[in-house]
């Protein structure tokens, strides 16, 4: 069965500071990834996507980055954060367009 | 860009009560999905609906897809107090990697 791997569960970094999100999934081959920020527990939305390796597409202008080293893995990053970067970052995965997406616990991020 | 339009935003009931809620679009879509999510954890998928007109259960739970495709509804039947949560509505259109989503129906049951 596919699992989707997300961490750290929770973070608190002042503002500035870098930041590295890791997802990873087993059980599938070639997922599209995605990035979706929630603030204030409601709203999703979403940074990022990739399709397949090194292909990422930005949603949103903003402070982060997303990059896909492996078929499975999808980093989020930031080089400086800001205080509006905090909120709940949620990674998900989907086997194929049409297909239900399937999310991760979330990283809580709080900057500060 | 594409939007859903959730309603109602929260739900205040009683335990053993129903609760219904839907999704409207002013655009086509040949997805639709439901989503729950509990406090500090992602959403988990309750239903998904593939073909406009499809009704389908799973447990206490029943959602459609609009005749339209552009609306769906979801119930829940016999609440209960694990019923408690944000409940999302999803929709992905032709040719699109992305899911569109509402911005959530925040239920309480009350015991």
């Amino acid at each position: 069965s596919q699992t989707i791997h997300q961490w750290p569960a929770t973070l608190v970094q002042p503002v500035g500071s870098p930041l590295s999100l890791e997802c990873t999934v087993e059980g599938t081959s070639n997922p599209n990834l995605y990035w979706y920020r929630q603030a204030a527990g409601r709203g999703l939305q979403l940074l990022f996507y990739s399709v397949g390796i090194g292909q990422i597409s930005s949603e949103v202008p903003q402070n982060l980055s997303a990059s896909r080293p492996q078929d499975r893995q999808f980093i989020l990053s930031s080089k400086k954060l800001l205080l509006s970067d905090s909120g709940f970052y949620l990674c998900a995965w989907t086997s194929r367009r049409y297909s239900p997406l399937h999310f991760g616990n979330g990283t809580r991020l709080t900057v500060t | 860009g594409q939007q859903l339009n959730q309603s109602p935003q929260s739900m205040f009931i009683q335990e053993g009560e129903d609760v219904s809620m839907n999704c409207t679009s002013s655009s086509i879509f040949n997805t639709w999905l439901w989503y729950k999510q509990d406090p500090g954890e992602g959403p988990v998928l309750l239903i998904a609906l593939y073909k406009a007109g499809e009704l389908t259960s799973n447990g206490r739970l029943t959602a459609q897809f609009g005749i339209t495709r552009k609306d769906s509804f979801l119930n829940i039947s016999a609440s209960i107090p694990s019923d408690v949560g944000i409940y999302f509505c999803a929709g992905q259109q032709g040719g699109s990697e992305k899911l569109v989503f509402g911005k959530g129906m925040k239920l309480t049951v009350n015991p």
